[in-house]
């Protein structure tokens, strides 16, 4: 059985650092791209940043651009968002999800989602 | 930035159509993936690639895509489809993910 277990979310002051870690168990996970989503309260889905199976290809949204980094360790199957210089405007729950395909540019569908991880930056 | 536009909603009767649209330039080019959203919970993928269905989804649950436009369509709704509904893609480039603002779809 797939599983996504994301945890690192929190209270924050703007301008602060968070780092969120999503274990992801059930599967090669070399195999596949992963995404970090977001969801603002009451707010619809927003895309945050993606990165390739063998973390050689890293993509941002230009709202985190600069400020946010998103990375993989393989080995300890496990996908991490650095989230730097924090704003009211990035909280939000933050969704991981895994792609069905190795790569991300406009090709596979994100399978499987995690519970997702509260981050709040109040203003 | 690239954008996807959505209706905010869209309201049918139990048994009847619902036709959910979401336009982009880029959709020639690039697959419309569809998900599906319920209060309080992670998103569930409904249609990928345009107009596949995965393993478990029912056969009512469609998806096509022409030109600059895709569309879901569920056939003959049912009040558990109430849900939010997301279409998402990429720009042209294939480097930047977007989803579409949402639809809201109540059947009632």
């Amino acid at each position: 059985e797939v599983q996504l277990l994301e945890s690192g979310g929190g209270l924050v002051q703007p301008g602060g650092s968070l780092r969120l870690s999503c274990v992801v168990s059930g599967l090669t996970f070399s195999n596949y791209a992963m995404s970090w989503v977001r969801q603002a309260p009451g707010k619809g889905l927003e895309w945050v940043s993606s990165i390739s199976g063998s973390g050689g290809g890293t993509y941002y949204a230009d709202s985190v651009k600069g400020r946010f980094t998103i990375s993989r360790d393989n080995s300890k199957n496990t996908l991490y968002l650095q989230m730097n210089s924090l704003r009211a405007e990035d909280t939000a729950v933050y969704y991981c999800a895994k792609s069905t395909h190795p790569t991300f540019g406009g090709v596979g569908a994100y399978d499987y989602w995690g519970q997702g991880a509260l981050v709040t930056a109040p203003s | 930035s690239y954008e996807l536009t959505q209706p905010p909603s869209v309201s049918v009767s139990p048994g009847q159509t619902a036709r959910i649209t979401c336009s982009g330039d880029a959709l020639p080019k690039k697959y419309a993936y569809w998900y599906q959203q319920k209060s309080g919970q992670a998103p569930v993928l409904v249609i990928y690639e345009d107009n596949k269905r995965p393993s478990g989804i029912p056969e009512r649950f469609s998806g096509s895509s022409s030109g600059t436009v895709a569309t879901l369509t569920i056939s003959g709704a049912q009040v558990e489809d109430e849900s939010d509904y997301y279409c998402y893609s990429t720009d042209s480039s294939g480097n930047e993910g977007v989803f579409g603002g949402g639809t809201k779809l109540t059947v009632l």
